[in-house]
């Protein structure tokens, strides 16, 4: 857990508040995630950043906002979120081998639950 | 047909004995296979990659991939009380972005004293 580390591991919010989970990586990669996980449904990318560049938006709605001031830190903004928002909020980060065309390992950080009320 | 799937379980297995858990993949899943543990309550470890047909051995842990009949396995060898988790198995996009992996569901093992 020490490598990818995340802040707050547990956060109760309303509909109408605005917060920021904060996710820092130890590893030395340079491309990170979010991920979100709910009950009986399976890992859902939503973002991936590369050197601080968004590289995948994956049709998530604008009430999440990411952003990646370096390649050590993520954050991911949260406003006027819903009910069926309420998950395990997953970062994660790989290191970027061009040289290889195959897909890269990712390690998670330890989440932070999220209940929307 | 879903990219990957995985039997949901539970697979329940005594102490000791082999623990075998299953994936299946679609073509649009490529040949880089990952398998994670996740612990109740915790986030995804990740135990086992494979790029090979064939097998992979890592301790107590075997992967095995067969890209003819499109499935990879993780075998657990002397299975322990402490395997007990959720285990996920994730493909790459054939094709596409080396950032993006499909998960399974998870299957969920427990393994009995």
């Amino acid at each position: 857990e020490t490598g990818v580390t995340q802040t707050p591991r547990h956060l109760v919010m309303g509909m109408t508040n605005k917060k920021s989970l904060k996710c820092e990586q130890h590893l030395g990669h340079n491309a990170m995630y979010w991920y979100k996980q709910s009950a009986k449904k399976p890992l859902e990318l939503m973002f991936v950043y590369s050197l601080e560049e968004r590289v995948e938006n994956n049709s998530v709605p604008s009430r999440f906002s990411p952003e990646c001031p370096n390649s050590s830190h993520l954050f991911l903004h949260l406003h006027t979120l819903q009910p069926e928002d309420s998950a395990l909020y997953l970062c994660a980060s790989s290191q970027e081998l061009p040289e290889r065309d195959l897909s890269y390992e990712q390690y998670f950080g330890p989440g932070t639950r999220l209940t929307v009320t | 047909q879903k990219e990957v799937e995985q039997n949901s379980g539970p697979l329940s297995v005594p102490e000791g004995a082999i623990a075998s858990l299953n994936c299946t993949y679609s073509d649009r899943v490529s040949q880089s296979f990952f398998w994670y543990r996740q612990y109740s309550g915790k986030s995804p470890e990740l135990i086992m990659s494979t790029y090979s047909n064939g097998d992979k051995e890592d301790g107590r842990f075997t992967a095995q991939l067969n890209k003819a009949s499109q499935y990879v396995s993780l075998l657990i060898r002397d299975s322990q009380p402490s395997d007990s988790a959720t285990y996920l198995c994730a493909g790459g996009n054939s094709g596409g972005s080396n950032y993006k992996l499909t998960f399974g569901k998870g299957t969920l093992l427990t393994v009995n004293p």
